[in-house]
């Protein structure tokens, strides 16, 4: 079935570091591909989205692109800060029901 | 919007009681989901409802659990009788149709059995 597989965490950077989590999804088609993260004692928050293979979404300095190849949705950012720390989820969604990996925990100190 | 709305936020019970969790989705959206996050298996799907129609039920657990969905603004979660282990986050969420699917969440039921 489907599946989204994160890299374990938790990722540990000081502040202004390069961020890097990696995903990769099992799915039939062409599923659209999201980022969502967690913060302390709040539900889930869409970070950005790809619909389709080669499409890069971004936000808040965050980017993923959605490479069909390896079928991969990998998150990035070039400087992170100590606000980032979250819990990020890669999910799989588009025609298919959602479903999230184990989610990555980033803890950055200042 | 006031976005998803779930209540209550924290719920401490004793074992063998029964446990009702509310939800609010966000008005206009057909799909109604109900998970459940722990820290050994994540998040997981436990029903899902289209139009107000359970869809997938195949993540309850067990018996125990039961979901409704009486009108397009409100969903229930019950668990009868409760036992310790499904002490956890329950988190329920809505989308405005499958195609998208980018759902959004409320905050959370935080579900203590003693």
């Amino acid at each position: 079935g489907d599946s989204v597989t994160q890299m374990e965490g938790p990722v540990t950077l000081s502040e202004e570091a390069f961020l890097t989590i990696n995903c990769t999804y099992t799915a039939t088609g062409y599923p659209s591909l999201f980022w969502y993260v967690q913060y302390p004692g709040e539900g889930l928050q869409l970070l950005l989205k790809a619909t389709k293979a080669d499409d890069k979404g971004s936000n808040k300095g965050f980017e993923a692109t959605y490479r069909k190849e390896t079928t991969s949705f990998h998150l990035e950012k070039g400087s992170v800060q100590v606000s980032d720390s979250a819990v990020y989820f890669c999910a799989l969604g588009g025609s298919y029901i959602p479903t999230f990996g184990r989610g990555t925990s980033l803890i950055v100190h200042p | 919007d006031a976005g998803v709305i779930q209540s209550p936020r924290h719920e401490v019970t004793e074992m063998g009681q029964e446990v009702t969790l509310r939800c609010k989705p966000i008005s206009g959206h057909d799909y109604l989901f109900w998970y459940r996050q722990t820290m050994m298996r994540g998040l997981e799907l436990l029903i899902y409802f289209n139009n107000n129609v359970p869809i997938d039920d195949s993540g309850m657990p067990e018996d125990r659990f039961s979901a409704k969905m009486p009108n397009a603004s409100f969903s229930t979660l019950k668990i009868q009788p409760s036992e310790p282990r499904d002490s956890a986050v329950y988190f329920c969420a809505s989308s405005r149709d499958r195609r998208s699917s980018e759902a959004f969440f409320g905050q959370g039921t935080r579900l203590t059995v003693v």
